[in-house]
């Protein structure tokens, strides 16, 4: 199995809302990934999880909050978001977080309108 | 991580050799130079990395300069599905940076 996947593929939801993303993955990947995707740009990193702890939060606002229950889901949670928060979320995992065998595995992502 | 330069975008006839060259002047000893395209509305795919030696996989192949200031992403016989955008990255510190890429289109 060489699949990650995000749930839900598509989200809206109010700028009063809380809602989560989840990724999920069954490779043994010891370092997972979110990313942010506005349209027609390139993936920006948000977080990485290495061994189930986060070691990078690339300055991103706390209304994102991930969490990495074990070592095969990879949650973020959304509070109080705002309309320019609108943009593809991409999972992805990797056998080590770094080093030569780094080849990151993405998910198709959740697409998320805030209203 | 050193930055990358890539052509905003290029075309390519179906069934030849599409040449995707990068620019990484910047490189230092350990970064690897990584490779990946995005198809529209999917997750970035991997395509293949390197570090200093010549790569090939079953989907391309990697060609890095001696000095390691530039390389070239080469798919052998291109299809109308390798129509994507192509990211070359250079990798060190567990982040992976995307730049802005090529857009490959391949004609018919």
């Amino acid at each position: 199995d060489t699949e990650v996947t995000q749930t839900p593929k598509h989200l809206v939801m109010g700028m009063t809302n809380k809602k989560s993303l989840k990724c999920e993955q069954h490779m043994g990947h010891r370092a997972m990934y979110w990313y942010k995707q506005k349209a027609k740009k390139p993936p920006e990193l948000m977080f990485v999880y290495s061994y189930e702890k986060l070691s990078i939060n690339e300055s991103v606002p706390s209304r994102f909050s991930p969490e990495c229950p074990n070592s095969s889901l990879l949650n973020l949670h959304l509070h109080a978001l705002q309309p320019e928060d609108s943009a593809l979320y991409l999972c992805a995992s990797s056998q080590v977080p770094s080093g030569y065998y780094n080849e990151q595995f993405f998910g198709p992502g959740t697409r998320l309108t805030v209203l | 991580d050193a930055k990358t330069t890539q052509p905003t975008s290029m075309d390519c006839a179906e069934g030849r050799a599409a040449n995707l060259p990068c620019n990484h002047s910047t490189i230092s000893g350990n970064e690897y130079v990584y490779w990946y395209r995005q198809i529209h509305s999917q997750g970035p795919q991997y395509i293949i990395h390197g570090l200093k030696n010549n790569e090939t996989n079953e989907m391309a192949s990697l060609i890095i300069t001696e000095d390691r200031k530039s390389s070239t992403l080469i798919l052998p016989h291109a299809t109308l599905r390798d129509t994507a955008v192509y990211y070359c990255i250079v990798f060190g510190n567990e982040k992976l940076t995307f730049g802005t890429g090529t857009r490959l289109t391949i004609i018919p």
